[in-house]
């Protein structure tokens, strides 16, 4: 069965610092991750997939198959990133998401 | 174009009690997804429907629980004699289904609270 692990609950993190969200999964087979985001008030939203290679909100996240792990990264943190990620498996032929449990983050001014 | 809505945004029930929650996917979605996220917990899988097939039923805890779908519009999910563990976001999600794997669209949720 498929699992999804985000060690960190909680991540504080002063503005223009570095970022780095892990996520790591457990799969046999070939998976596709997704990175969601919920910011205050709002509601859960795609903020990348890895399939689609691209940097959101300068935000990117790689697929490592070594280390099963796709962790999301932001070169500076923005105050407006605070918010709750979760991490999502998908695995072919079978449409449901597995989410991780979620990381808050808090971006410090 | 609109989102996908639920309603009602919240519940308040006495245990015992049934409740429905309601969906109303996007527009032109075909697959429809059922959610349930207790306190300081991940999202979990409840229910799947994609078009006119079998629902992949495999994450419902219980027979207390049960989910229908019209054609490829509104969803009902309903919980029967709710018991405090119930109490959780019950979330919405609907995609095009296209293959490989697609985007999900989050409803607002239903929060539920079984007293």
């Amino acid at each position: 069965a498929q699992r999804v692990t985000q060690p960190e609950k909680l991540l504080s993190v002063f503005k223009g610092a570095p970022v780095e969200l892990k996520c790591n999964y457990s799969y046999s087979g070939s998976p596709e991750l997704f990175w969601y985001v919920q910011y205050s008030r709002q509601r859960l939203q795609l903020l990348l997939r890895h399939i689609s290679r691209e940097s959101i909100k300068g935000f990117t996240a790689d697929l490592n198959k070594g280390e099963t792990s796709f962790h999301l990264k932001k070169p500076f943190a923005q105050e407006e990133d605070s918010a709750m990620y979760y991490c999502a498996l998908n695995t072919f032929g079978n449409e449901k998401l597995t989410f991780g449990t979620g990381t808050r983050l808090t971006i410090i001014p | 174009g609109a989102g996908v809505s639920q309603s009602p945004s919240n519940k308040v029930t006495e245990k015992g009690k049934d409740v429905e929650l309601r969906c109303d996917p996007i527009s032109g979605h075909t697959a429809l997804y059922w959610y349930r996220q207790r306190l300081g917990q991940g999202l979990e899988f409840l229910i799947y429907f994609q078009g006119n097939s079998a629902p992949d039923k495999s994450g419902l805890p219980s027979d207390r629980f049960s989910a229908e779908r019209t054609g490829e519009s509104v969803s009902t999910l309903t919980i029967q004699r709710t018991q405090q563990e119930d109490s959780a976001v019950y979330l919405c999600a609907s995609s095009l289904r296209l293959a490989g794997g697609d985007t999900q669209y989050f409803g607002p949720g239903t929060r539920l609270t079984v007293l």
